[in-house]
């Protein structure tokens, strides 16, 4: 079956760093992708992974080991702005993406 | 920059009635999609479409929803007669090519609410 876990909620304090995991099993693969989405609003594409490593962009960057089916999201200094669910997605072999149920990330002072 | 829309914002609607929502997807992407997310519950998948046909759909996309590209820029789904648990948001997402590391890009959605 296909499947994608993610913590549901973190916490954090404003200006530190935090790392949300996500674990995928797909029908093949075809890239891991980060979402933010703010609440009521729509998902908004942060990063992309397809091959191992690491992918930075400013103050976000995104890991992805496909020999463990692991993904991470990094955030540095965070802002309360950050405050927002982040939603892993591996995209299977038809090009779909398969969501996971997102992380909801608190920021406090 | 270019970017999705859907209309309505809200639509609230008695069940059993008929619903479209509509979309314009970025004017040069290939490929649309329809998504839901019930409210606190993940993102999931309806349809794809491309080349003026579905090319995928979940099992949530029943005979009750269908899709349309009636011409160059809309792209809508219809609701038939609508079910208290068509109640969410109804994402619209396009992209411009078949394969990675091509993104897709999402509408603002919107929200259902089916009494």
């Amino acid at each position: 079956g296909q499947n994608i876990d993610q913590p549901t909620e973190m916490t954090a304090t404003e200006g530190a760093i935090v790392q949300i995991n996500c674990t995928y099993q797909t029908s093949g693969f075809n890239g891991l992708f980060w979402y933010q989405q703010h609440a009521g609003e729509a998902p908004t594409f942060l990063s992309y992974n397809v091959l191992d490593g690491l992918e930075e962009k400013g103050r976000f960057s995104s890991f992805l080991s496909r020999s463990k089916g692991y993904s991470y999201l990094l955030l540095k200094e965070l802002q309360m702005k950050d405050s927002a669910s982040y939603l892993c997605a591996s995209m299977d072999s038809n090009y779909q993406l398969i969501w996971g149920a997102g992380t909801k990330l608190i920021i406090k002072p | 920059e270019p970017e999705v829309t859907q209309t309505p914002s809200h639509q609230v609607t008695q069940m059993g009635q008929e619903v479209i929502l509509r979309c314009v997807p970025i004017s040069n992407h290939l490929y649309f999609y329809w998504y839901r997310q019930i409210l606190g519950q993940k993102v999931e998948f309806l349809v794809s479409f491309y080349n003026n046909e579905i090319s995928e759909k979940s099992e949530i996309f029943d005979d009750q929803f269908s899709v349309e590209r009636p011409d160059g820029s809309n792209f809508t789904l219809k609701i038939r007669s609508t079910k208290l648990e068509d109640s969410a948001m109804y994402f619209c997402a396009s992209r411009e090519t078949s394969g990675p590391p091509d993104t897709q890009y999402f509408g603002p959605g919107t929200r259902l609410t089916v009494l």
